[in-house]
């Protein structure tokens, strides 16, 4: 099964706005408001930072805000600060004979 | 504070087995899917398997259908996966993962995750 599409890298400069896509079709982003947004740290679990497409768990800044359109999510992240520096990983309920997930292939967030 | 602690990792020849487990704390373990997630050296993150709050129901990845099996023991706030005839490919960093009881995408939305534990399958 495929992954995801993702940019391997994207990056910015403090206090500026990224925003990083996350390609499926319509077995999955498109078809589900199912997408969900995952931060990972080098050596660390990753963190969930969006669910239901758009909606952050407690905890998680406001910074960080999720969209979709068609068969395409996306991740935004204002403000940018160094600690935002990281591995972001979508995630979508796939249909299939039985239910799946699938993650996005990841892009590392470069802050210069 | 929410705690999964998996356990069971090592190295293992191929087509050999092995079982890993999850240890769950701080919160009501039988109101929860829980979700295995691995992820190969320098790779992505694969979803592995899930299994429903009550272990009536479960699913599996295709790239291990067959091979490993999702299981849990609501008595001892315990996840477990037994991974059979394991091949090189397996080789990766596996979590245990809880599914969200927040909004719409419940199971697949994983909210806690635990530290893994490193599966290297070698001869």
């Amino acid at each position: 099964q495929s992954a995801l599409t993702q940019p391997a890298s994207v990056s910015g400069s403090p206090g500026q706005s990224i925003t990083i896509s996350c390609t499926g079709t319509s077995s999955d982003v498109g078809g589900y408001n199912y997408v969900s947004w995952y931060q990972q740290h080098p050596g660390k679990a990753p963190k969930l930072m969006i669910y239901d497409v758009s909606n952050r768990p407690p905890g998680v800044s406001n910074r960080f805000s999720g969209s979709k359109s068609g068969n395409t999510a996306s991740l935004t992240i204002s403000g940018l600060q160094a600690e935002d520096e990281a591995d972001y990983y979508c995630s979508s309920k796939r249909s299939s004979t039985t239910p799946h997930v699938v993650f996005g292939g990841g892009t590392k967030l470069t802050v210069l | 504070q929410v705690q999964l602690v998996e356990s069971g990792g090592g190295v293992v020849q191929p087509e050999r087995s092995l079982r890993l487990s999850c240890a769950a704390s701080g919160f009501s373990f039988n109101d929860y899917a829980m979700n295995w997630v691995r992820q190969a050296p320098g790779k992505g993150l694969e979803w592995v398997a899930v299994i429903s709050y009550d272990g009536t129901n479960n699913y599996h990845a295709d790239s291990v259908k067959g091979r490993f099996t999702i299981s849990r023991d609501n008595s001892k706030n315990t996840l477990y996966l037994q991974m059979n005839s394991l091949r090189a490919e397996d080789t990766a960093l596996y979590y245990c993962a809880r599914g969200s009881d927040q909004g719409s995408s419940g199971w697949t939305a994983l909210d806690y995750w635990g530290q893994g534990t490193l599966v290297t399958v070698s001869s």
